[in-house]
């Protein structure tokens, strides 16, 4: 099954600075890669996501980038801010076609801790 | 759009003892989720359903976990009996379709603890 390792566990940094976390996947079909974003007490929330074949996407601070070839994507959070400190996971998951009716199972990374200090 | 409504928010409960976690998938969402996140193995799938009916328990633990989904607007988890390593937070999350353009939407979630 699909394996998903993620990285750094923790990063804290100033804000207005910016955060990049990297995840790897193992199972080549996989052609989904959303980003969640978990608040204390809340559960995780879809904050951007990526298909197979796109190579970046960008939504006002946070972008992300996907390199099929070597298994990997990132996310990017410039100019950080106090508000942006939660725990972000990555996920992968291959969705067969737009109309399937098998679902994509999402694996997901272990988390990262992302503090922002003002 | 109320969200996916999960209740109880915590659960204390002793060794043995049968716990019921409950939620209420967002209204229209055809697909419904239960997680379990720690902080040892992440978050985890543990089963999820189609139109009420189950297609992937894989995840389910162990047979003390039993989940059912009654109708398009509730599902339990069981476990029965529980045990200390059960303690965990349990996710519901619902979904409207298995395309891209399909996120899944979590409750907030309910804190098991067993002691």
């Amino acid at each position: 099954g699909e394996n998903v390792e993620q990285h750094p566990s923790t990063l804290s940094v100033q804000e207005g600075d910016s955060a990049v976390i990297k995840c790897t996947y193992s199972d080549s079909a996989s052609n989904y890669f959303p980003w969640y974003k978990q608040e204390l007490g809340k559960g995780p929330q879809l904050i951007i996501d990526i298909r197979s074949n796109v190579g970046e996407k960008k939504d006002q601070r946070i972008a992300v980038t996907l390199n099929k070839t070597a298994k990997h994507f990132s996310l990017h959070i410039t100019e950080t801010q106090p508000e942006d400190s939660a725990v972000y996971f990555c996920a992968a998951s291959l969705v067969k076609n737009a109309g399937g009716t098998s679902y994509g199972k999402l694996t997901f990374g272990q988390g990262t801790i992302l503090t922002v200090h003002p | 759009d109320a969200g996916v409504i999960q209740s109880p928010r915590h659960e204390v409960t002793e060794m043995g003892q049968e716990v019921t976690l409950r939620c209420k998938p967002i209204s229209g969402h055809d697909y419904l989720f239960w997680y379990r996140q720690t902080m040892m193995r992440g978050l985890e799938l543990l089963i999820y359903f189609n139109n009420n009916v189950p297609i992937d328990d894989s995840g389910m633990p162990e047979d003390r976990f039993s989940a059912k989904m009654p109708n398009a607007s509730f599902s339990t988890l069981k476990i029965q009996p529980s045990e200390p390593r059960d303690s965990a937070v349990y996710f519901c999350a619902s979904s409207p379709g298995p395309s891209y353009n399909s996120p899944l939407h979590f409750g907030n979630g309910t804190r098991l603890t067993v002691t």
